[in-house]
């Protein structure tokens, strides 16, 4: 149980265009899915938290407005990064939390990832 | 601040054990996390511990003091698929992770 799907896993796009990844709990429901970054040889940085119904909380340097986050429901968060550019070429990966779990508490579970190469 | 700190690199021979160190200063604490990440793949579940003493789950185990502040990780019987990063993380008052920036660990024959 407890698997977080993540799509596209890789994706190469031209500098200015806009792309969206999708972050799923496939066996349970996620009232909160987060977001980070990491870039090579660098640990997790995390990007905006996200709840289900509501707007996201960005971390401290982060452009809302760059990186659009929607949790529309209980099992899906999408990250959109806009008007990409180079320097957003990095890995971006999404974790879930199960709200019912009678496991670890507050254990987050990842997604695979998606990395963005932007020319 | 937050700060966690870990070394940033360690090596091991395989079939040794290895322990990877710990400390951290957060606002509260509601647990420490550590995970494994492989290059190029996320983060997976190892051990979490509130509260002082060792948690034992087969070849890992994890301590953790609280009054000093301090986790550290074991790894016994060393396999070379154990070259990995390992991440601990501090749950903080406000439920939040934050990350230590990750011990890349190397195994050698």
């Amino acid at each position: 149980g407890a698997v977080v799907s993540q799509h596209p896993s890789w994706v190469i796009c031209k500098s200015g265009t806009s792309v969206k990844i999708e972050c799923r709990s496939l066996d349970f429901q996620a009232t909160t899915m987060f977001w980070y970054r990491q870039f090579p040889k660098q640990s997790l940085m995390l990007m905006a938290t996200s709840n289900e119904g509501s707007k996201a909380t960005y971390e401290q340097g982060v452009e809302k407005d760059k990186f659009l986050i929607n949790h529309a429901s209980l099992t899906l968060s999408t990250l959109t990064v806009t008007s990409a550019h180079p320097e957003d070429s990095s890995f971006y990966i999404c974790s879930a939390r199960d709200q019912m779990t009678s496991g670890t508490p507050y254990e987050q579970y990842f997604g695979p990832g998606t990395r963005l190469t932007v020319t | 601040g937050q700060n966690i700190d870990q070394p940033t690199e360690m090596t091991a021979t395989e079939g040794a054990i290895v322990q990877i160190n710990c400390t951290y200063q957060t606002s509260g604490f509601n647990g420490l996390f550590w995970y494994q990440q492989h290059a190029g793949e996320a983060p997976t579940f190892l051990s979490y511990n509130v509260l002082d003493g060792l948690e034992e789950k087969g070849r890992f185990s994890s301590f953790l003091s609280r009054s000093k502040g301090y986790s550290y990780l074991l790894l016994k019987e060393l396999q070379m698929k154990d070259s990995a990063s390992y991440l601990c993380a501090v749950l903080d008052s406000n439920y939040q992770l934050i990350w230590g920036a990750g011990t890349k660990l190397i195994i050698k024959p």
